[in-house]
Formats: structure tokens, C-alpha cells, sequence
């Protein structure tokens, strides 16, 4: 079975503060995808990173980055000097390969407020 | 423009109706996906199809059908049998192998 826990329901920083949103998988499958999600108040889920089970690098773009270790199955996604508009709930996602039969499974997310 | 319609934006059923979401794709892609969002949770997965005329359920089926006749069109249906269908519907789709998936804007569901 594949699952993801975002143990972090919400977090509220003041502007230009690092904050770090966890992440934590599991699958049976060794290839896997990981994702990270941004939804704004519109609705619409934004794709912000992929990242396959076989890279472990880090990804850093702008003040975003990401950072998978599949000794912890996590992959957490920090925002450097936070911003307002970095507000939204963000979401971690998995999709395994086989016996996750390409299944696509969200986080609870994690609602992010940014205050000025 | 390519990209993912749902339609409508805001759709009220009456208890006892079935009623059908719209999704198209124009973006040619192989896969798709609807997810269920109740207020401040997650993502659940209602079914999914990978290839046209095939689709899988996913973790919350129950209540609801879907068909995937076009490889651009993947509608849902929430019938009756759908005990507490107001939530917000999303559609996704991607178009294979190692990629993401994109996100329509979304439609929300209201029973009255």
C-alpha cells in the first residue's frame, strides 16, 4: 500500500522566516515518483517538483528546496525568507510504479500562512 | 489553449440525483485522475485511468461511476448511492512514463 503523511496541518510564520514543510512516504514499490503540490485559494493544484526514487540530489530553485532521503522515506520542502504570496496548502505526493499500479496518492496537506 | 476544463465551476444537486462532472484534456495526455477534497483535507482518489476504454478505482469508488470512451474525455458520475457528495472534484491528467500531473480548476459540488 502506498501513503503519505504530512504531519503538519498548519503553520503560520512571519514574513522572511525559513519555514520547512515535512513529508513522509511509503511504498513497496523501488521505483517511485515524488511530488510536491501547491493549491492557492483558486483551487487549482499548482506542480511545483517530481522527483524519481533513483535521485537522491537535493533541488534547490529560487527560494525553494527540496530535500529526499529514502533512509527516512521523507522529502521535505523548505521556503527560504518566506513571502506572503508563498500562503497556499501544499501537498506531498506519491505515485509507485508497480505495485502502486501508477496510483497517485496526496498528503493531507499542510495550509501555510504567511503573515506579513 | 491547451490545458484541463472541468465544467461547471459550481454544479447543486438535489438529494437522490445522479449528476455528471466534466473533464476534457486537449493536451493529449494518456492518464487520468479524479480526486475528491472535503474542507481542509487531503486528496482522496476516486478512480483513474491509465489508457482509453480502461479505468481503475481508487480509494473512495463507492457512489460514484466514471467512463473513459475518449482519450480526451474522462466524465464522473456521482449517483444516488453517493451518501455525502458535497466536496470539491478535481480532474488530472498526465501523459505517461515519468511525469507529473496537471490539475483542472476544479469543480465544486453542493447538495441541496
Amino acid at each position: 500500500a502506498q501513503k503519505v503523511t504530512q504531519a503538519q496541518t498548519e503553520i503560520s510564520v512571519v514574513e522572511k522566516e525559513d519555514v520547512t514543510l515535512d513529508c513522509v512516504y511509503e511504498t513497496r514499490d523501488t521505483t517511485y515518483y515524488l511530488f510536491w503540490y501547491k493549491q492557492p485559494p483558486s483551487g487549482e493544484l499548482v506542480f511545483l517538483i517530481r522527483r524519481n526514487s533513483f535521485d537522491e540530489q537535493n533541488e534547490i530553485s529560487g527560494r525553494y528546496s527540496w530535500n529526499f532521503q529514502k533512509s527516512t522515506s521523507s522529502f521535505n520542502f523548505t521556503i527560504t525568507a518566506s513571502q506572503v504570496v508563498d500562503s497556499a496548502v501544499y501537498f506531498c505526493a506519491l505515485r509507485g510504479i508497480i505495485q502502486g499500479a501508477q496510483k497517485l496518492v496526496f498528503g493531507q496537506g499542510t495550509r501555510l500562512t504567511i503573515n506579513p | 489553449d491547451g490545458g484541463i476544463t472541468q465544467s461547471p465551476k459550481y454544479l447543486f444537486r438535489k438529494e437522490g440525483q445522479n449528476v455528471t462532472l466534466s473533464c476534457e484534456q486537449n493536451l493529449n495526455h494518456d492518464a487520468m485522475y479524479w480526486y475528491r477534497q472535503d474542507p481542509g483535507q487531503g486528496l482522496r482518489l476516486i478512480y483513474y485511468s491509465q489508457i482509453v476504454n480502461d479505468f481503475q478505482k481508487g480509494d473512495i469508488a463507492e457512489g460514484y461511476s466514471v467512463s473513459r470512451e475518449k482519450k480526451e474525455s474522462f466524465p464522473l458520475t456521482v449517483t444516488s448511492a453517493q451518501k455525502n457528495p458535497t466536496a470539491f472534484y478535481l480532474c488530472a491528467s498526465r501523459v505517461g512514463g515519468a511525469t507529473e500531473a496537471f490539475f483542472g480548476q476544479g469543480t465544486r459540488l453542493t447538495v441541496v
